[in-house]
């Protein structure tokens, strides 16, 4: 059974912090790996996707990737209020896995306090 | 910009009855997907479209769930036989697999209540 595993939080930061999401992932065959940001009630939006080792930076947004360890992390810098949500680590399993076929971890809610 | 629209955004249904929800992928996307999400719990992949047919699909897809494509433009999940545990948030999403990133659009889902 491939899993993506996330520690479910809450994760609680002062407004302004960096909030940092990690996940564990069990394929080692697994290339492609994505952030989603689900606000309660709503549907998943994409905000990361990363492929290689090492980080990936777009706007306030970092994503790590370290294969070896099987580990993939997001730090979100200067947080907002707006940030405060359920942070979805998504991993499409195995080498040259179907497009869209995620596996999704349970998430990481995320608050953030003005 | 453009966006998957789902409908309804909530159906109540009896244990036993046919569902069929239905979503309007990107015009220009290729592949099409359902994903269902139980209260509190993970985002679940059901099952892939491409080109008419199914290109993959999860063990939760079984035969009492279906795909088609009945036009050009709607892509729809049948439940032939609700059970309680079909209740769940269901997404559907689309992608165009000539773009970087994979990125899927997800519609904003349909809420079903098997009662």
């Amino acid at each position: 059974q491939k899993e993506v595993e996330q520690n479910s939080g809450p994760l609680s930061v002062p407004e302004g912090a960096i909030a940092s999401l990690n996940c564990t992932y069990s394929d080692r065959g697994s290339q492609s790996f994505f952030w989603y940001r689900q606000y309660s009630g709503k549907s998943p939006e994409l905000i990361m996707s990363i492929y290689s080792n090492g980080d990936k930076e777009d706007g306030r947004f970092t994503a790590q990737l370290n294969k070896a360890s099987q580990y993939v992390s997001l730090l979100i810098r200067d947080s907002q209020p707006s940030d405060s949500a359920t942070y979805l680590c998504a991993v499409i399993e195995g080498y040259g896995g179907s497009q869209g076929n995620l596996i999704f971890g349970k998430g990481t809610k995320l608050s953030v306090k003005p | 910009e453009p966006e998957v629209t789902q409908t309804p955004s909530h159906q109540v249904t009896q244990m036993g009855q046919e569902v069929i929800l239905r979503c309007v992928p990107i015009s220009n996307h290729l592949y099409f997907y359902w994903y269902r999400q139980i209260l509190g719990q993970k985002v679940e992949f059901l099952v892939s479209f491409y080109n008419n047919e199914i290109s993959e699909k999860s063990e939760i897809f079984d035969d009492q769930f279906s795909v088609e494509r009945p036009d050009g433009s709607n892509f729809t999940l049948k439940i032939r036989s609700t059970k309680l545990e079909d209740s769940a948030m269901y997404f559907c999403a689309s992608s165009d697999p000539g773009v970087r990133d994979e990125k899927l659009f997800f519609g904003s889902g349909t809420q079903l209540s098997v009662l």
